[in-house]
């Protein structure tokens, strides 16, 4: 079983929809990094959580330490939302252990 | 400011050849590590570093050598490619231990 699992695998919705995606992991943390990778690209950090909730923009990303599990969340989904969205473990860039990550796409 | 920079974005290998993944980053991060991303793997981490002259092995480091003899570079090197080395490999930078990580744009290796 991998220490960090995302739900789901894969996501197809519609523009405008709100989009969920969950993330939960076995041992504690000290930070939690959500990432977004688009077909044949590089891997971009659009947060990284200790406690909370943080949000920039559309995207708004929560962590629950007690029940070890995040959210990422996406508001008035749009096409150019279309990536795989990969959450991680860890501490910086070091030893992060990532989850298998959500394929979303949005559909006009 | 280029961030993380991978060289090469491609690369064809044979079988038993040698070569070198070059990573630089111009942020002054002291950690860097190297992961590769396979199909239905996810990313797995090859080897980090915590700053200049220490390194360590990740999950899967067999095949790999890493080295830092300064902040700004961290290359893999592959000994003796082998077909298993087939992947993307990704590397990374922070600059402290609970800080955001940025990526390079990815290295598409095939060894035949």
């Amino acid at each position: 079983k991998n220490e960090v699992e995302q739900s789901p695998q894969n996501l197809t919705a519609q523009e405008g929809e709100f989009i969920t995606i969950n993330c939960s992991y076995s041992v504690g943390i000290s930070a939690l990094h959500w990432l977004q990778q688009h077909p044949g690209g590089g891997i971009v950090s659009l947060f990284m959580l200790s406690s909370g909730k943080k949000k920039h923009g559309r995207l708004i990303a929560t962590i629950n330490i007690q029940e070890k599990h995040s959210s990422l969340h996406i508001t008035a989904s749009h096409p150019r939302d279309s990536a795989v969205y990969i959450c991680a473990r860890g501490q910086g860039a070091q030893k992060l252990v990532f989850g298998q990550g959500t394929r979303l796409t949005i559909n006009p | 400011n280029a961030g993380v920079t991978q060289t090469p974005k491609f690369q064809v290998l044979k079988t038993g050849q040698s070569m070198t993944l070059q990573c630089a980053q111009d942020m002054n991060h002291e950690y860097m590590s190297w992961y590769r991303q396979d199909p239905g793997m996810g990313l797995r981490l090859i080897h980090y570093s915590v700053g200049a002259g220490i390194t360590d092995q990740g999950e899967v480091p067999n095949g790999y050598n890493v080295s830092r003899s300064t902040t700004e570079d961290f290359p893999l090197r592959l000994l003796s490619a082998a077909p298993s080395q087939t992947s993307v490999y990704f590397c990374a930078s922070s600059g402290q231990v609970n800080t955001e990580a940025f990526f390079g744009q990815g290295t598409r290796l095939t060894v035949v």
